[in-house]
């Protein structure tokens, strides 16, 4: 299996550009989850799908950022605007119904000047 | 609410000293435990896991023990290694919460020759 895929690995943008990210999860995994990654706040889980549905987005910083899930194997995460404290390394991960262990993609480094 | 409080970082070990990163939990109801590893610029990924009191969930030379009287899930490494340099996170996993898991704040480990 090729594990859960993203990209782009890293975006550069200027400020109030939109930004998309963009997540393929493992096959046959119910759960998708997009996490933030910042040294000052840490891992911060925004928001998380079962089955395509999302389930809790209470982790979503603003209106701003949206996240969708189409189908079973594809998921984005869109900023709209963007601004330079939305830069992080943002993960995409994905979990199989039968266990809670979650598997992380690469993530995505994204720059906002 | 649910919660996890993982000792400060960093820590700094010459190689093959003796490792313990402290972990504990809030104790809503009976979570199954995770350690995660992140290495330098890659994602998060499963060291190792417990899902019930007692179990003792081992990986590459670490354990950890799932200690319910102490609400706690230590882990040990007897020597490591400098390969063994990244950032480690505790994770449990609450009964409720699908795949939900609640990261702690991460405890970098640099070890030197």
């Amino acid at each position: 299996d090729a594990g859960v895929i993203q990209s782009p690995r890293h975006e550069v943008t200027e400020m109030g550009q939109e930004v998309t990210l963009r997540c393929k999860p493992i096959s046959g995994h119910d759960y998708l989850f997009w996490y933030r990654q910042t040294m000052m706040r840490g891992l911060e889980l925004l928001i998380y799908f079962n089955n395509n549905v999302p389930i809790d987005d209470s982790g979503m910083p603003e209106d701003r950022f949206s996240a969708k899930m189409p189908n079973a194997s594809f998921s984005t995460l869109k900023i709209q605007p963007s601004e330079p404290r939305d830069s992080a390394v943002y993960f995409c991960a994905s979990s199989p119904r039968w266990s809670n262990e979650q598997f992380f993609g690469p993530g995505t480094r994204l720059t906002v000047l | 609410g649910d919660s996890v409080t993982q000792m400060e970082g960093p820590v700094t070990l010459s190689e093959e000293a003796f490792l313990t990163i402290n972990c504990t939990y809030t104790a809503t109801g009976y979570p199954s435990l995770f350690w995660y590893v992140q290495y330098p610029g890659e994602g998060l990924q499963l060291l190792l896991k417990a899902t019930k009191a007692d179990d003792k969930g081992s990986n590459k030379g670490f354990e950890a023990t799932y200690r319910k009287e102490t609400t706690s899930f230590h882990l040990e490494k007897g020597s490591v290694q400098v390969s063994d340099s990244a950032v480690y996170f505790c994770a449990p996993s609450y009964t409720g919460t699908a795949s939900k898991l609640t990261f702690g704040t991460g405890t970098r480990l640099q070890v030197t020759l």
